[in-house]
């Protein structure tokens, strides 16, 4: 167990919908970064929170958005949802803003039917 | 453009040989190479990483290789076991905040 938290572990939805993807990091860390795994892909860097602050984007699409709250919790929001979409999204953490060594959750799986 | 590349999708191994995991990056700004290992249903989880000051890096049955003139790097796994069956990560960062790049895995499987 890493110590991270994502809710919910499966979500169903169909296209030009909305959700909101949850992570709770490790206790005391700072940092939250998302990353978006398709189908025979790579972790995709989507975004960074420090603190409450952005400090680093990937390739997010505009109808993707996130935010960390005071209490270091971050959402994820996917809108106007298309097919492509459908993938697991994993949160991580780290202490600090470095990138190194981040802690995953175990994901949340998004299907978009 | 992928950055990171891990080119065997698969690699089968029989228990107690060793395991190779391979790992190729293009961007020579990259200086620290982290490797994660995945489990179904689970993210992924840290299990080595190597600084490019170094080429070398040991943890237990785990050893990470760093071929900086090749851009290459490689995990040794000693003897395998069939616990390490699992989709093997690499990654790599460039100084400052730059976020960590992912290769697509290598999916190991050992055999018992």
């Amino acid at each position: 167990d890493s110590g991270v938290t994502q809710t919910p572990k499966h979500l169903i939805t169909a296209t030009g919908q909305r959700v909101t993807l949850r992570c709770s990091p490790r206790s005391g860390d700072l940092s939250v970064y998302w990353y978006q795994q398709s189908l025979d892909q790579g972790l995709q860097f989507l975004i960074q929170y420090y603190n409450g602050e952005e400090r680093a984007k990937g390739n997010i699409l505009e109808r993707f958005s996130a935010q960390q709250f005071p209490d270091l919790h971050s959402e994820l929001n996917l809108s106007s949802l298309e097919l492509g979409d459908s993938a697991l999204y994993f949160c991580a953490s780290s202490v600090m803003g470095q990138t190194y060594e981040q802690y995953f959750g175990p994901g949340t799986r998004l299907t978009v039917t | 453009d992928q950055q990171v590349k891990q080119n065997s999708p698969s690699l089968s191994v029989q228990e107690g040989r060793i395991s190779i995991l391979n790992c190729d990056y293009t961007n020579s700004m990259f200086d620290y190479f982290l490797w994660y290992k995945k489990y179904p249903a689970e993210g992924p989880t840290f299990l080595i990483s190597i600084s490019s000051i170094k080429d070398k890096n040991e943890d237990g049955r785990f050893t990470v290789f760093l071929n900086k003139s090749a851009k290459h790097l490689s995990l040794h796994i000693v003897p395998s076991q069939p616990g390490d069956s699992a989709v093997y990560f690499c990654a790599a960062s460039a100084p400052g905040n730059t976020p960590l790049v992912f290769g697509k895995g290598t999916r190991l499987s050992v055999i018992a």
